[in-house]
């Protein structure tokens, strides 16, 4: 199975503040990768696929970049919405494997 | 509205089964892949399994692979999980998601989970 690690698993910032969130996978997934934003007590949201593409209705303040193994979540001008659990996904191959979360909290 | 919504968790005692259904609302159910994914307490999210359009490709993750079987029923709009020899290690929020396919600027499709429901937690205890 294709592992996934997130860095860090936590961090603490501001708001107006940049953050970024790194995702590394174990083998190269070209750009098969998702990003996820989960609050607690709620269902994770669907923010990014195929590594930079936002999907629709998620703010430009969320950008993504990363091909092969190195990937990257941006968000630039943290809101305080947007204080949760950020977790990357691989859908390059089977199983489909999560990174273990990043917490971004005040 | 779009829409799933998962049922049937409980407490269960170890070596027992369940099963776990997904209704789906406001799309077209048969058209899409649906997934299994789950999260323990305090921890992080796990892909559990997935199944095609038709349910004719399943596909598990290594740790439930023997003893879940994922199904669904498109006239009844209706996705499950059945869940047998379970083990402590399995308690969990367990979500069904839509696996759709998004297309970037080039044309290229990338599997997503858009929709999810709001999750039913299942406890393996004595």
């Amino acid at each position: 199975a294709t592992q996934m690690t997130q860095s860090p698993s936590s961090l603490s910032a501001s708001v107006g503040d940049t953050v970024t969130i790194t995702c590394r996978a174990s083998q190269g997934i070209r750009t098969d990768l998702g990003w996820y934003q989960q609050k607690p007590g709620e269902a994770p949201k669907f923010l990014i696929y195929g590594a930079s593409n936002l999907q629709s209705g998620v703010p430009s303040r969320f950008s993504g970049s990363g091909s092969g193994t190195d990937f990257t979540l941006t968000i630039s001008g943290l809101q305080p919405e947007d204080f949760a659990t950020y977790y990357c996904l691989q859908d390059y191959s089977y199983p489909r494997t999560f990174g273990q979360g990043t917490k971004v909290e005040v | 509205e779009v829409q799933l919504a998962e049922s049937g968790g409980t407490v269960v005692q170890p070596g027992g089964s369940l099963r776990l259904s997904c209704a789906a609302s406001g799309f077209t159910f048969s058209t899409y892949w649906m997934t299994w994914i789950r999260q323990a307490p305090g921890k992080g999210l796990e892909w559990v399994a997935n199944i095609r359009k038709d349910g004719s490709v399943t596909k598990y993750v290594d740790s439930v692979e023997g003893r879940f079987t994922i199904s669904r029923d498109n006239a009844q709009n209706s996705l499950y999980l059945q869940m047998n020899g379970l083990r402590a290690e399995d308690t969990a929020v367990y979500y069904c998601a839509r696996d759709s396919n998004s297309f970037d600027p080039k044309g290229y499709y990338y599997d997503t989970f858009d929709i999810w429901g709001q999750g039913t937690m299942v406890t393996v205890s004595s």
